[in-house]
């Protein structure tokens, strides 16, 4: 069975210019997650989304970032315009509820630069 | 603010002996823990968990510990072997949250032959 798929796994772009990253989650997963690791944090919670509904986005850093799921196979995370601070690699994960609390299935991530 | 800290950002262990990862939360409304492995380039995948009413919880070569008096876990592993090297995070949830995992910073963990 196809595992999460993200792309692009590498971007590198200029500062200011718009990047988007892409997801498409687990058939069947209802639930799903955009996740930043960086050194110093970890992995942070950006936004989630249950039946294509956002529910928490209070991760989000600030209004240059975005995110949408128009349909239960495919999310987006956008950054316009894009900044240094930004670097890092971006996780986006899916999982069905199982209990108290699901398993969630993590993508390759998408690592991006911005110079 | 961070919510679960791992205090230490990498651990190097000789095969075949025990490794041991530690993890604090502060947030008291937390009742559900889960540890995840991160090989480089690929994306975190579940290893285990454990409620809040339990103390322990093993499987296999890795064990859980959970001290809610010190909201503190540890993970161990015995025997620590080549293959578990790798990046730890330790993840924490409540029930109102679900599956909001809020995760730590991660530990290296590197097993010398």
């Amino acid at each position: 069975d196809a595992g999460v798929i993200q792309s692009p796994r590498h971007e590198v772009t200029e500062m200011g210019q718009e990047v988007t990253l892409r997801c498409k989650p687990i058939s069947g997963h209802n639930s799903l997650f955009w996740y930043r690791q960086t050194m110093m944090r970890g992995l942070e919670l950006l936004i989630y989304f249950n039946n294509n509904v956002p529910i928490d986005d209070s991760g989000m850093p600030e209004d240059r970032f975005s995110a949408k799921m128009p349909n239960a196979s495919f999310s987006t995370l956008k950054i316009q315009p894009s900044e240094p601070r930004d670097s890092a690699v971006y996780f986006c994960a899916s999982s069905f509820p199982q209990g108290p609390t699901g398993e969630l299935f993590f993508g390759e991530g998408s690592r991006l630069t911005v110079l | 603010d961070q919510q679960v800290k791992q205090n230490s950002p990498s651990l190097s262990v000789q095969e075949g002996r025990i490794s041991i990862l530690n993890c604090d939360y502060t947030n008291s409304m937390f009742d559900y823990f889960l540890w995840y492995k991160k090989y480089p380039a690929e994306g975190p995948t579940f290893l285990i968990s454990i409620s809040s009413i339990k103390d322990k919880n093993e499987d296999g070569r890795f064990t859980v510990f959970l001290n809610k008096s010190a909201k503190h876990l540890s993970l161990h592993i015995v025997p620590s072997q080549p293959g578990d090297s790798a990046v730890y995070f330790c993840a924490a949830t409540d029930v109102q949250g679900a599956q909001k995992l809020v995760f730590g910073q991660g530990t290296r963990l590197t097993i010398n032959p």
